[in-house]
């Protein structure tokens, strides 16, 4: 089956860097997926790794390195309006549908 | 502009009664999934489609249906509510099969089972 870990929380003050990592275990690999979402709301669509590397968009960037199973969320800058919870995920094996990590929750402060 | 919609938001319903929770998208998607959101369990699969009168199990179907007759709605069917089945239902819909990056999701249905 798969299976994803990834920190329950993270805390971090406004202006500072905080990377979100996410290890995975799954048999047949297509991407990693992150999702944001705050409380009471929507999950929204950040970014997707599919090969190993950076991928930068703004002030938000995602990682990947399939040699390790492992990936991570940067997020630089941060503001108070990124406090939220964030899913890292991956296809099934039979590549069909999204599986989810249990999420990280970051807590900005000012 | 193109959305996704869940009907009803909140609904609260007694244990063994039928409960069906909408979802409509108008984004002419093929693909469309049902997820449940649990505190500690983050978001799990309950079932999906990849069109018309086509259907699958997720990770956590027992006890929900589903039925695909158009390309707009997969509505969301427990038979028989359980207490364990309180929980947030969201519904999504992505482009193209094999690009199981992006889901576009609802704004989620919460259903308490008493």
């Amino acid at each position: 089956g798969q299976s994803l870990e990834q920190p329950s929380e993270v805390t971090a003050v406004e202006g500072a860097i905080v990377q979100i990592n996410c290890t995975y275990q799954t048999s047949g690999f297509y991407g990693l997926s992150w999702y944001q979402q705050h409380d009471g709301g929507a999950p929204t669509f950040l970014s997707y790794n599919a090969l190993d590397g950076l991928e930068e968009t703004g002030r938000f960037s995602s990682f990947l390195s399939r040699s390790d199973s492992y990936g991570y969320l940067l997020l630089q800058e941060l503001q108070m309006k990124d406090s939220a919870s964030y899913f890292c995920a991956v296809p099934n094996q039979a590549g069909t549908a999204l599986i989810f990590g249990k999420g990280t929750t970051l807590s900005v402060s000012s | 502009d193109a959305e996704i919609t869940q009907s009803p938001r909140h609904k609260i319903t007694e244990t063994g009664r039928q409960v069906t929770l909408a979802c409509h998208q108008t984004w002419n998607h093929n693909n469309m999934f049902w997820y449940r959101q649990d505190l500690g369990h983050g978001l799990r699969l309950i079932h999906y489609s990849y069109g018309v009168q086509d259907t699958n199990k997720g990770e956590v179907s027992d006890g929900y249906s589903v039925s695909r007759s158009n390309t707009e709605d997969l509505p969301l069917t427990l038979e028989s509510a359980a207490s364990s089945q309180t929980s947030v239902y969201f519904c999504a819909s992505s482009r193209r099969r094999e690009n199981t990056g992006e889901l576009f999701f609802g704004e989620g249905s919460r259903l308490t089972v008493l």
